[in-house]
Protein backbone atom coordinates (compact mmCIF):
# COMPACT_ATOMS: atom_id res chain seq x y z
CA UNK A 1 0.00 0.00 0.00
CA UNK A 2 1.10 3.23 -1.11
CA UNK A 3 1.75 6.01 1.69
CA UNK A 4 1.13 8.77 -0.18
CA UNK A 5 -3.09 9.38 -0.72
CA UNK A 6 -4.26 10.99 -3.45
CA UNK A 7 -7.95 11.57 -4.15
CA UNK A 8 -9.52 11.31 -6.30
CA UNK A 9 -8.55 8.29 -8.47
CA UNK A 10 -10.50 9.51 -11.55
CA UNK A 11 -11.87 12.75 -12.66
CA UNK A 12 -13.92 14.06 -15.62
CA UNK A 13 -14.32 17.68 -15.89
CA UNK A 14 -15.76 20.00 -18.03
CA UNK A 15 -13.32 23.05 -19.45
CA UNK A 16 -15.27 25.64 -17.74
CA UNK A 17 -15.39 23.81 -14.19
CA UNK A 18 -13.22 24.24 -10.96
CA UNK A 19 -11.69 21.08 -8.98
CA UNK A 20 -9.09 19.90 -6.43
CA UNK A 21 -6.74 17.37 -6.66
CA UNK A 22 -6.03 16.14 -3.21
CA UNK A 23 -2.99 14.76 -1.64
CA UNK A 24 -1.89 13.43 1.81
CA UNK A 25 1.63 11.83 3.47
CA UNK A 26 2.06 11.11 7.17
CA UNK A 27 5.53 10.17 6.60
CA UNK A 28 6.86 13.73 7.90
CA UNK A 29 8.28 14.27 4.70
CA UNK A 30 8.46 18.02 4.50
CA UNK A 31 9.38 18.21 0.73
CA UNK A 32 6.16 17.52 -1.30
CA UNK A 33 5.74 17.68 -5.79
CA UNK A 34 3.03 17.26 -8.33
CA UNK A 35 4.61 16.02 -11.24
CA UNK A 36 2.10 15.54 -14.99
CA UNK A 37 2.45 12.59 -16.98
CA UNK A 38 1.05 11.72 -20.67
CA UNK A 39 0.49 8.43 -21.62
CA UNK A 40 4.35 6.88 -22.64
CA UNK A 41 5.89 9.83 -21.33
CA UNK A 42 7.67 10.11 -18.18
CA UNK A 43 6.94 12.75 -15.50
CA UNK A 44 7.24 16.07 -15.55
CA UNK A 45 7.64 18.31 -12.84
CA UNK A 46 5.22 20.88 -12.64
CA UNK A 47 5.82 22.41 -8.76
CA UNK A 48 7.78 21.81 -5.59
CA UNK A 49 6.90 22.61 -2.13
CA UNK A 50 9.59 22.41 0.43
CA UNK A 51 8.47 23.25 4.37
CA UNK A 52 5.24 24.42 2.85
CA UNK A 53 6.41 27.11 0.96
CA UNK A 54 6.98 26.71 -3.42
CA UNK A 55 10.32 26.30 -4.38
CA UNK A 56 10.29 25.54 -7.79
CA UNK A 57 7.31 26.30 -10.21
CA UNK A 58 8.40 24.87 -13.81
CA UNK A 59 6.18 27.53 -15.68
CA UNK A 60 2.71 25.89 -15.30
CA UNK A 61 0.17 27.72 -16.24
CA UNK A 62 -1.54 29.62 -14.05
CA UNK A 63 -4.78 27.30 -14.43
CA UNK A 64 -2.99 25.30 -12.32
CA UNK A 65 -3.29 26.44 -9.17
CA UNK A 66 -0.86 24.52 -6.29
CA UNK A 67 -1.37 24.74 -2.64
CA UNK A 68 0.13 23.63 0.64
CA UNK A 69 -1.79 24.22 3.96
CA UNK A 70 0.70 21.87 6.01
CA UNK A 71 3.49 19.69 6.23
CA UNK A 72 1.27 16.32 5.07
CA UNK A 73 -1.45 18.05 3.04
CA UNK A 74 -0.65 19.41 -0.88
CA UNK A 75 -3.66 20.34 -2.96
CA UNK A 76 -3.31 21.22 -6.58
CA UNK A 77 -6.66 23.59 -7.70
CA UNK A 78 -7.73 23.49 -11.07
CA UNK A 79 -9.89 26.05 -13.52
CA UNK A 80 -10.18 26.36 -17.03
CA UNK A 81 -8.35 23.54 -18.10
CA UNK A 82 -7.72 22.20 -22.20
CA UNK A 83 -8.39 19.34 -23.26
CA UNK A 84 -4.99 18.74 -23.29
CA UNK A 85 -3.86 18.66 -19.86
CA UNK A 86 -5.82 15.42 -19.83
CA UNK A 87 -3.28 13.23 -17.83
CA UNK A 88 -1.94 11.30 -14.81
CA UNK A 89 -1.20 13.44 -11.99
CA UNK A 90 1.13 12.58 -9.67
CA UNK A 91 1.95 13.20 -6.01
CA UNK A 92 5.23 12.41 -4.50
CA UNK A 93 7.01 13.65 -1.20
CA UNK A 94 10.46 13.10 0.47
CA UNK A 95 12.61 14.28 3.17
CA UNK A 96 13.91 17.82 2.32
CA UNK A 97 16.16 18.70 1.83
CA UNK A 98 18.27 16.13 0.88
CA UNK A 99 18.24 14.96 -2.74
CA UNK A 100 19.25 11.53 -1.77
CA UNK A 101 16.25 10.58 -0.81
CA UNK A 102 13.92 8.45 -3.17
CA UNK A 103 10.63 10.33 -3.88
CA UNK A 104 7.57 8.41 -2.65
CA UNK A 105 4.51 8.41 -4.83
CA UNK A 106 0.86 8.27 -4.81
CA UNK A 107 -1.54 6.20 -7.50
CA UNK A 108 -2.36 9.00 -8.92
CA UNK A 109 -5.28 10.85 -10.40
CA UNK A 110 -6.26 10.41 -13.94
CA UNK A 111 -7.73 13.80 -15.08
CA UNK A 112 -10.04 13.99 -18.29
CA UNK A 113 -11.09 17.27 -19.11
CA UNK A 114 -13.96 17.37 -21.32
CA UNK B 1 18.47 19.50 -23.34
CA UNK B 2 17.50 15.61 -22.04
CA UNK B 3 19.40 15.25 -19.20
CA UNK B 4 18.65 11.56 -18.84
CA UNK B 5 18.40 9.16 -21.53
CA UNK B 6 16.84 5.89 -21.45
CA UNK B 7 17.65 4.62 -25.14
CA UNK B 8 16.17 1.61 -25.22
CA UNK B 9 11.82 2.36 -26.09
CA UNK B 10 11.21 -1.24 -25.71
CA UNK B 11 12.60 -4.32 -24.60
CA UNK B 12 10.75 -8.12 -24.69
CA UNK B 13 12.59 -11.02 -22.99
CA UNK B 14 11.42 -14.75 -22.20
CA UNK B 15 10.50 -15.55 -18.87
CA UNK B 16 14.15 -16.20 -16.73
CA UNK B 17 16.28 -14.44 -19.12
CA UNK B 18 18.56 -11.88 -17.88
CA UNK B 19 18.09 -8.10 -18.73
CA UNK B 20 19.67 -4.95 -18.80
CA UNK B 21 18.14 -1.25 -18.90
CA UNK B 22 20.44 1.54 -19.78
CA UNK B 23 20.68 4.89 -18.69
CA UNK B 24 22.77 7.86 -19.44
CA UNK B 25 22.77 10.97 -17.26
CA UNK B 26 24.16 14.55 -18.02
CA UNK B 27 24.89 16.89 -15.08
CA UNK B 28 27.16 19.40 -14.35
CA UNK B 29 26.90 18.48 -10.50
CA UNK B 30 29.81 17.00 -8.66
CA UNK B 31 27.31 15.65 -5.94
CA UNK B 32 24.13 13.86 -7.28
CA UNK B 33 21.99 10.70 -6.87
CA UNK B 34 20.46 8.28 -9.43
CA UNK B 35 17.57 6.22 -9.15
CA UNK B 36 15.76 3.44 -10.77
CA UNK B 37 11.78 3.39 -10.86
CA UNK B 38 9.06 0.65 -11.97
CA UNK B 39 5.79 1.87 -12.86
CA UNK B 40 3.18 -1.20 -13.75
CA UNK B 41 0.25 -1.16 -15.47
CA UNK B 42 -1.49 0.22 -11.99
CA UNK B 43 -0.02 3.74 -12.33
CA UNK B 44 2.01 4.07 -9.51
CA UNK B 45 5.69 4.88 -9.54
CA UNK B 46 7.66 2.24 -7.15
CA UNK B 47 11.12 2.84 -6.15
CA UNK B 48 13.74 0.50 -6.69
CA UNK B 49 17.56 1.78 -6.20
CA UNK B 50 19.76 4.37 -5.19
CA UNK B 51 23.10 5.70 -5.79
CA UNK B 52 24.99 8.50 -5.12
CA UNK B 53 27.50 10.25 -7.26
CA UNK B 54 30.77 9.97 -4.64
CA UNK B 55 30.01 6.07 -4.54
CA UNK B 56 30.67 3.93 -7.72
CA UNK B 57 30.47 0.20 -5.68
CA UNK B 58 28.27 -1.58 -7.72
CA UNK B 59 25.85 -3.87 -5.92
CA UNK B 60 23.47 -6.55 -5.60
CA UNK B 61 20.11 -6.61 -4.11
CA UNK B 62 17.93 -9.71 -5.03
CA UNK B 63 17.49 -10.42 -8.42
CA UNK B 64 18.65 -6.47 -8.67
CA UNK B 65 21.88 -5.11 -9.80
CA UNK B 66 23.43 -2.13 -10.89
CA UNK B 67 26.17 -0.67 -12.74
CA UNK B 68 26.96 2.97 -11.79
CA UNK B 69 30.09 4.02 -14.37
CA UNK B 70 30.80 8.00 -13.49
CA UNK B 71 33.51 8.02 -16.56
CA UNK B 72 30.52 7.32 -19.16
CA UNK B 73 27.95 8.95 -16.50
CA UNK B 74 26.01 5.41 -16.98
CA UNK B 75 24.00 4.09 -14.35
CA UNK B 76 22.51 0.50 -15.87
CA UNK B 77 19.97 -1.98 -13.98
CA UNK B 78 19.43 -5.37 -14.37
CA UNK B 79 17.36 -7.96 -13.62
CA UNK B 80 18.30 -11.42 -13.29
CA UNK B 81 16.11 -14.47 -14.01
CA UNK B 82 13.30 -12.23 -15.11
CA UNK B 83 9.71 -13.04 -14.36
CA UNK B 84 6.46 -12.01 -15.72
CA UNK B 85 5.90 -9.53 -12.83
CA UNK B 86 8.74 -7.84 -13.80
CA UNK B 87 6.68 -6.32 -17.13
CA UNK B 88 6.80 -2.44 -16.28
CA UNK B 89 7.92 1.06 -18.00
CA UNK B 90 11.27 1.68 -16.05
CA UNK B 91 12.28 5.07 -15.80
CA UNK B 92 15.95 6.12 -14.12
CA UNK B 93 15.69 9.95 -12.65
CA UNK B 94 18.88 12.26 -11.94
CA UNK B 95 18.16 14.28 -8.71
CA UNK B 96 19.92 18.01 -8.82
CA UNK B 97 20.11 21.06 -6.78
CA UNK B 98 18.03 23.84 -8.11
CA UNK B 99 17.63 26.84 -5.47
CA UNK B 100 17.85 25.03 -2.65
CA UNK B 101 15.54 22.23 -3.44
CA UNK B 102 16.09 19.01 -5.20
CA UNK B 103 14.37 18.19 -8.67
CA UNK B 104 14.07 15.09 -10.04
CA UNK B 105 14.75 14.55 -13.42
CA UNK B 106 13.13 11.64 -15.37
CA UNK B 107 14.23 9.83 -18.50
CA UNK B 108 11.91 8.66 -21.16
CA UNK B 109 11.67 5.18 -19.61
CA UNK B 110 11.89 1.60 -21.04
CA UNK B 111 8.98 -1.12 -21.34
CA UNK B 112 9.35 -4.18 -20.35
CA UNK B 113 7.65 -7.11 -21.54
CA UNK B 114 8.34 -10.30 -19.99
CA UNK B 115 7.29 -13.44 -21.86
CA UNK B 116 5.95 -16.44 -19.87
Amino acid sequence: DTEVTQTPKHLVMGMTNKKSLKCEQHMGHRAMYWYKQKAKKPPELMFVYSYEKLSINESVPSRFSPECPNSSLLNLHLHALQPEDSALYLCASTTAPQGNSPLHFGNGTRLTVT
Amino acid sequence: AQKVTQAQTEISVVEKEDVTLDCVYETRDTTYYLFWYKQPPSGELVFLIRRNSFDEQNEISGRYSWNFQKSTSSFNFTITASQVVDSAVYFCALSEASSGTYKYIFGTGTRLKVLA
